[in-house]
C-alpha cells in the first residue's frame, strides 16, 4: 500500500483565499483523522470521522474550517477564508485497530 | 478522558548512550499507549504499541518501552543511541474501547551528540 496520501504537499495563497486540502486514507482503514502542527500549538486534532461520518470535530477553530469525507478513500479540509494564522503543517492520518498512520503532510502558507 | 505528560521538551544524549524519554499517562489504566516518531518534514511514524499482552514492548529501530502500572509510566528507551535517532518522539494514549481517537503528549525534541 501507498500510504495515506496528501496534496498538495505545500500551498502558498494569500489571505482570503480558499483553500483545499485533499486526503487519501490506507485502504481497509475506517477512520481518519485531520491534525493541525504548529511550533506554537503543537499537534491539534481539527476533526475525526469513523465510517465516513464526521464523530469530533471539537478541534475545528471557527466556521471558516469545514472537512468532507464523501466516500471511504477520499477527504477534504476546506479553510474558506484563510488567513495567516492558518499557516501550518496539516495532516492526514488513518487507523485501523488504533494504530494511526499519517501521511506526509501539507505546509499551508498564508500571506 | 485519558491524557499524557512527557516530561522534557529536549533531551541531549552522545552517540552510543542510553536513550531514555519518559511518558506518564492518566491513572486510569488506558487500552492501548503509543511511541510515534516524527524525522524533520515527515509525518508521524508509529514505533510501538502496547496493548496489555505483554509490560515490555519492541518497537522498531532498536527501540523498546515499558508499562507500569504502579508508576503510571511508558518510558522509551534505547541501549545505544544512534545519530539517526534525532528526532521528536511523541507518546500517545488511547481513548475508551470503540472510540479510535488518540491523545498525543507534546513531544520531546531528542538531539544526538557526536
Amino acid at each position: 500500500d501507498a500510504g495515506v496520501i496528501q496534496s498538495p504537499r505545500h500551498e502558498v495563497t494569500e489571505m482570503g483565499q480558499e483553500v483545499t486540502l485533499r486526503c487519501k486514507p490506507i485502504s481497509g482503514h475506517n477512520s481518519l483523522f485531520w491534525y493541525r502542527q504548529t511550533m506554537m500549538r503543537g499537534l491539534e486534532l481539527l476533526i475525526y470521522f469513523n465510517n465516513n461520518v464526521p464523530i469530533d470535530d471539537s478541534g475545528m477553530p471557527e466556521d471558516r474550517f469545514s472537512a468532507k469525507m464523501p466516500n471511504a478513500s477520499f477527504s477534504t479540509l476546506k479553510i474558506q477564508p484563510s488567513e495567516p494564522r492558518d499557516s501550518a503543517v496539516y495532516f492526514c492520518a488513518s487507523s485501523h485497530s488504533y494504530e494511526q498512520y499519517f501521511g506526509p503532510g501539507t505546509r499551508l502558507t498564508v500571506t | 478522558a485519558q491524557s499524557v505528560t512527557q516530561l522534557g521538551s529536549h533531551v541531549s544524549v552522545s552517540e552510543g548512550a542510553l536513550v531514555l524519554l519518559r511518558c506518564n499517562y492518566s491513572s486510569s489504566v488506558p487500552p492501548y499507549l503509543f511511541w510515534y516518531v516524527q524525522y524533520p518534514n515527515q509525518g508521524l511514524q508509529l514505533l510501538l504499541k502496547y496493548t496489555s499482552a505483554a509490560t515490555l514492548v519492541k518497537g522498531i529501530n532498536g527501540f523498546e518501552a515499558e508499562f507500569k502500572k504502579s508508576e503510571t509510566s511508558f518510558h522509551l528507551t534505547k541501549p545505544s543511541a544512534h545519530m539517526s535517532d534525532a528526532a521528536e518522539y511523541f507518546c500517545a494514549v488511547s481513548d475508551d474501547f470503540g472510540n479510535e481517537k488518540l491523545t498525543f503528549g507534546t513531544g520531546t525534541r531528542l538531539t544526538i551528540i557526536p
